[in-house]
């Protein structure tokens, strides 16, 4: 069974602070990794993708991928309300197709 | 512009009725997806076409029928809509299906089954 977890949270943190969003992935040889953002009764909106071990900057956003231990994270710096949503971690398993599993999703709220 | 447009937007039906979604990208992609979005957020892939061609086929009732006329539209029909089937549906497209890229998604079509 091909399965990405996630924390459903909510996670809570206060405005300014740093937001660690976790996932972890059952395929040892996935190659691909996103997060995505998804506002309530909104869209999913991609944020960051990832595709080798380490991390990987975007403005505020920071992807950490570690393969060896089939883990996946996203950290947001100084975190704004407007940052509340839901993140969507999803993974393109190995055996082709772009087929992406997505976990539960993390749900954050940033609180002034 | 619109990248992945889908319509309706809302759809409210009875329960046995016949009902399309219509989706349409133009970002130039070679493939778009379906997907189902329960009531508990989850977000599940049904169907894959590349370039018109079926690839991914999801464990999916055979109610539900994509079709894809050209590359830059894929639609879904559903045959006798039952309670179950109420859910947000969202059109994705990315390229080329073997590539990895990521997938830019619709803004849904919330369906509701009376």
């Amino acid at each position: 069974q091909k399965e990405v977890e996630q924390n459903s949270g909510p996670l809570s943190v206060p405005e300014g602070a740093i937001a660690s969003l976790n996932c972890t992935y059952s395929d040892r040889g996935s190659q691909s990794f996103f997060w995505y953002r998804q506002y309530s009764g909104k869209s999913p909106e991609l944020i960051m993708s990832i595709y080798s071990n380490g991390d990987k900057e975007d403005g505020r956003f920071t992807a950490q991928l570690n393969k060896a231990s089939q883990y996946v994270s996203l950290l947001i710096r100084d975190s704004q309300p407007s940052d509340s949503a839901t993140y969507l971690c999803a993974v393109i398993f190995s055996g082709g197709y772009n087929k992406l599993i997505f976990g539960a999703g993390t749900r954050l709220a940033v609180h002034p | 512009d619109t990248a992945v447009s889908q319509t309706p937007k809302y759809l409210v039906t009875q329960m046995g009725n016949d009902k399309s979604i219509k989706c349409e990208q133009n970002l130039g992609h070679d493939t778009m997806y379906w997907y189902k979005q329960d009531s508990k957020k989850f977000l599940k892939i049904m169907f894959s076409y590349n370039n018109k061609e079926l690839i991914i086929n999801e464990t999916v009732p055979n109610r539900f029928s994509p079709k894809s006329p050209d590359k830059a539209h894929l639609n879904l029909h559903i045959n006798s809509l039952e309670l179950g089937d109420s859910a947000v549906y969202f059109c994705a497209s990315s390229q080329a299906g073997f590539s990895n890229q990521p997938q830019h998604f619709g803004d849904g079509t919330r369906l509701s089954i009376l």
